[in-house]
């Protein structure tokens, strides 16, 4: 099942803060966050993989919450490079398959 | 320069016409996928490779082939695409395992008329 994604967007001003939210309704083995500029590719942020991690680097950092049924990526101090489309994504059950979530577009206006 | 390439990467056809959009990656990554991207329905996996001569499905692989011949090359297949198979593709490829980063190619744009 898809994780769903909050909210599905917004639009914020330069040196604003944001917090992207990931939702499954069964726990997760992993979760992973992938920024996509509008045409390119998905480009990876981080991952996490235990009930309780939080992980950053820069401005950008994500936690992972004990039940492993959510996660947030948290955007602070945000740049004009910062907009795109953020995803989450995770293997369901331990498989090999791989499912994104339904995706949050945020802009950042100067 | 470690990099996932595709080729083409836009493509006009029309319906039936066979195509294959070809993937090829340098890292020695044993596993690789094929998405598609559509408005509104965000990127969904058509097919995923363990390693050679190893795929299974994905969520979406109606109307579409895949073979793993060899590590570097994961070719998506469209016997008889339809225009509802209009979208843009993407294909990745990570170390091992779903689990790890995936690293994408550029995408291919494909209009089926």
């Amino acid at each position: 099942q898809q994780p769903v994604q909050s909210p599905q967007a917004v639009i914020l001003r330069e040196g604003e803060d944001a917090v992207i939210n990931c939702s499954s309704s069964k726990a997760l083995y992993s979760v992973h966050w992938y920024r996509q500029k509008h045409g390119e590719a998905p480009v990876f942020l981080m991952i996490l993989l235990k009930g309780g991690e939080q992980k950053g680097h820069d401005k950008i950092s994500a936690s992972f919450n004990e039940k492993k049924q959510q996660s947030s990526l948290y955007l602070t101090a945000s740049q004009l490079s910062y907009s795109g489309t953020y995803f989450c994504g995770t293997d369901p059950s331990g498989t090999y398959k791989y499912i994104f979530g339904t995706g949050t577009r945020l802009k950042v206006l100067a | 320069e470690a990099q996932v390439t595709q080729n083409p990467r836009y493509l006009i056809t029309v319906t039936g016409k066979k195509l294959t959009v070809t993937c090829s990656q340098n890292m020695n990554h044993e596993y690789m996928s094929w998405y598609r991207q559509d408005p509104g329905l965000g990127l969904r996996q058509i097919y995923y490779s363990m390693n050679v001569e190893v795929t299974d499905k994905g969520d979406v692989p109606e109307g579409y082939k895949v073979s793993r011949k060899e590590k570097r090359n994961f070719p998506l297949i469209l016997e008889s695409p339809s225009p509802n198979q209009t979208s843009l593709y993407f294909c990745a490829s990570s170390p091992r395992t779903s689990r790890e980063t995936q690293y994408f190619g550029p995408g291919t744009r494909l209009l089926v008329l």
